[in-house]
C-alpha cells in the first residue's frame, strides 16, 4: 500500500527566506504527483502537478521536483511571504487508470513578517 | 466562476440521522469524488465517479452512498450517521485525463453527536 510522508509537520521561517518542503512515497510506480495548498477552513488548491516522466515543474516562486526512483519530491518556495502561510500537501496517483490519490498529512508553514 | 460548490458548510447531526451533502461543479468535469479529512489521518477517498451513472468505492466507503445522475452533481448520502463520521468532507472534480489538476470545494464540517 502506498504511503506518503511529509516532514516536517510544521515549519516556521522569517519572511524572505527560501525554503524546501519534502514529500516521500514508498511505491515509486506513480503516474503523477501533485502539490496542494490548504488555507484554514478552506479547500485545497492545486499548485503544481508533475508527471512521472518529468523532473520538475515551476510556477512563479514555486518549483517542484520529482525523483521517482528514490520516492521523493520537494517543493521549493523562493523569497517566502506571509501570504505563503498555509498547509502544503502532496498527493500521488498510482496509475493512469486509477483515481485514488494518496495524500500526505501535510506541512503547516508559517512565514513570520 | 463558481468551480466546485459544496453545501452546507457546517452541519450537526445526532447519531442515526440521515443527511445528504451536496456537491456541484460547473466545469463540465467527468470525474468527481468525495474525500474526508481527519486530524492525523490525511485525506481519504470515500467514493468517486467518472461520469453520469458510473460510481466506484474508494478507501473508506462504508456508511456512505453516492449516485451520479448528471455531470454537474455528485451528492454524498449518510444513511445513519455515526460519531465516527465526524469529519471535514471535501468534494473534488477534474477532467478524466489523469494528468490534469483536481479542483476542490471549500468543505463541509460535519459533527455527529
Amino acid at each position: 500500500k502506498q504511503e506518503v510522508t511529509q516532514i516536517p509537520a510544521a515549519l516556521s521561517v522569517p519572511e524572505g527566506e527560501n525554503l524546501v518542503l519534502n514529500c516521500s512515497f514508498t511505491d515509486s510506480a506513480i503516474y503523477n504527483l501533485q502539490w496542494f495548498r490548504q488555507d484554514p477552513g478552506k479547500g485545497l488548491t492545486s499548485l503544481l502537478l508533475i508527471q512521472s516522466s518529468q523532473r520538475e515543474q515551476t510556477s512563479g516562486r514555486l518549483n517542484a521536483s520529482l525523483d521517482k526512483s528514490s520516492g521523493r519530491s520537494t517543493l521549493y518556495i523562493a523569497a517566502s511571504q506571509p501570504g505563503d502561510s498555509a498547509t502544503y500537501l502532496c498527493a500521488v496517483r498510482p496509475g493512469a487508470g486509477s483515481y485514488q490519490l494518496t495524500f500526505g498529512k501535510g506541512t503547516k508553514l508559517s512565514v513570520i513578517p | 466562476n463558481a468551480g466546485v460548490t459544496q453545501t452546507p458548510k457546517f452541519q450537526v447531526l445526532k447519531t442515526g440521522q440521515s443527511m445528504t451533502l451536496q456537491c456541484a461543479q460547473d466545469m463540465n468535469h467527468e470525474y468527481m469524488s468525495w474525500y474526508r479529512q481527519d486530524p492525523g489521518m490525511g485525506l481519504r477517498l470515500i467514493h468517486y465517479s467518472v461520469g453520469a451513472g458510473i460510481t466506484d468505492q474508494g478507501e473508506v466507503p462504508n456508511g456512505y452512498n453516492v449516485s451520479r445522475s448528471t455531470t454537474e452533481d455528485f451528492p454524498l448520502r449518510l444513511l445513519s450517521a455515526a460519531p465516527s463520521q465526524t469529519s471535514v468532507y471535501f468534494c473534488a472534480s477534474g477532467p478524466t485525463e489523469t494528468n490534469e489538476k483536481l479542483f476542490f470545494g471549500s468543505g463541509t464540517q460535519l459533527s455527529v453527536l
